[in-house]
């Protein structure tokens, strides 16, 4: 069983499209996070949710936007597609670890490779 | 930013243990240090963590000086399947959140 499911693995799509990528989670994490891969293997913090709830907005630009219909999906939807939009998504979970001490092992799917032609 | 840093590559046979270490001088009392790793551009893995002391568990061992400014993951016996880029990363007190660094190159050989 795959704990942290991403889809679709790949994505190629013309710039100014609107596209979605998809996650869930069967781990029954009350965390999910999306973090961005780019070209340069440098993996950077996007968003992250807690119980449907934004906690973490990492200066992202407002064409991205999350969206959490339950604790278990945290999807990403980004508009008017850009060319510097090409990277590698990775979707994540983790319990909450906000707690000082708590541990937080997060938890990642396999990525979503975006590339915008 | 990443509070950390660590060699850019490194080599080690299979069989022969691989002992990756990591400087974080600006390091908090509260702030535990995790490894990832991630194999060919999968998902990054979780592998260990720790706050003070040394831990060990299936994976690998974590080495944390006294003065907690640096600290070493060991892997007793490397194999080829463990080629990866190996991250040290200091976690955020109070988040969630996980700043990744530059990480290690990881090449096992035959």
């Amino acid at each position: 069983d795959t704990a942290v499911s991403q889809t679709p693995k790949y994505l190629v799509t013309q710039m100014g499209n609107d596209k979605s990528i998809k996650c869930e989670q069967n781990l029954g994490h009350d965390t999910m996070y999306w973090y961005k891969q780019d070209s340069k293997k440098f993996l950077k913090i996007m968003f992250s949710y807690n119980n449907k709830e934004l906690i973490i907005n990492e200066t992202v630009p407002n064409r991205f936007s999350p969206k959490s219909p339950d604790k278990a999906h945290l999807n990403l939807h980004i508009n008017s597609l850009e060319l510097g939009d090409s990277a590698v998504y990775f979707c994540a979970s983790s319990q909450e670890g906000r707690r000082q001490g708590a541990d937080t092992e997060a938890f990642f799917g396999q990525g979503t490779r975006l590339t915008v032609v | 930013d990443a509070k950390t840093t660590q060699p850019t590559s490194m080599d080690c046979a299979e069989g022969r243990a691989a002992n990756l270490p990591c400087n974080h001088s600006t390091i908090s009392g509260n702030e535990y240090v995790y490894w990832y790793r991630q194999i060919h551009s999968q998902g990054p893995q979780y592998i260990i963590h720790g706050l003070k002391n040394n831990e060990t568990n299936e994976m690998a061992s974590l080495i944390i000086t006294e003065d907690r400014k640096s600290s070493t993951l060991i892997l007793p016996h490397a194999t080829l399947r463990d080629t990866a880029v190996y991250y040290c990363i200091v976690r955020v007190p109070y988040t969630d959140k996980l700043i990744f660094g530059t990480g290690t190159r990881l090449q096992v050989f035959p």
